[in-house]
């Protein structure tokens, strides 16, 4: 199954700023997911991201606050912007990795 | 529309006890998919099981089991002679559609605490 890198692994940000995660995949992928845990919580997807054409947004989720890259099959990024303490969460990429989605070790978000 | 429940929230045995996770699932589709994954303290998720909609076959991994139940829409989980590496949170999830691979539906979660 297909390995993910993603990184930062954990930071803790100031209110008002943005942070970028990103996440490598080892094997080309056609769809890219993104995954928000908060504290306690389960996993809510934010995003499916797709190489070459914009992502797919949740309800309740905007590309202003959480804008997806997708630049080739086996990279992406997101970026929370603007955040505030309620952003604090585990935030998690995935990819079908056969025959589950295999996700990356999540980044956990504190905002101060 | 799909939901996948959890009622169990957290769950505390002694090493060596047998321990069953519930999860019951809704959905509209003839085709679907029903994982069980873990999270341990670490964060990371692993996967356990996959199982489709049309094998209700009970399957048997080590200390692992899964009974699936589509009757009751049910897909739950037991660990035999549980030990304490195996405390974690545990998540069902649901995934519809012919491929299985878009889209879950993860339950809430349940807390499993292994004491020694």
């Amino acid at each position: 199954s297909a390995v993910i890198s993603q990184k930062p692994s954990r930071d803790i940000c100031q209110r008002g700023t943005s942070l970028t995660i990103q996440c490598q995949v080892d094997s080309q992928v056609t769809m890219m997911f993104w995954y928000r845990q908060q504290p306690g919580q389960s996993l809510t997807l934010i995003a499916t991201a797709n190489q070459g054409s914009e992502a797919t947004y949740e309800s309740g989720f905007v590309i202003d606050k959480f804008p997806i890259s997708r630049p080739n099959l086996t990279f992406s990024t997101l970026t929370v912007s603007n955040m505030s303490p309620e952003d604090s969460s585990i935030y998690l990429c995935s990819v079908d990795g056969g025959p589950a989605y295999t996700f990356g070790s999540g980044t956990r978000l504190t905002v101060v | 529309a799909q939901k996948v429940t959890q009622a169990q929230t957290e769950i505390s045995v002694v090493e060596k006890e047998d321990v069953t996770l519930d999860c019951v699932y809704e959905t509209r589709d003839t085709t679907y998919y029903l994982f069980w994954y873990k999270q341990p303290p670490s964060g990371e998720l692993v996967f356990l099981i996959r199982r489709n909609s049309f094998d209700e076959q009970n399957e048997i991994s080590g200390r692992y089991s899964w009974n699936f139940q589509k009757s009751t829409s049910s897909f739950n989980f037991t660990i035999t002679a549980s030990q304490v590496v195996d405390s974690a949170v545990y998540f069902c999830a649901l995934s519809e559609g012919g491929s299985g691979t878009y889209k879950y539906i993860f339950g809430t979660g349940t807390r499993l605490k292994v004491l020694a």
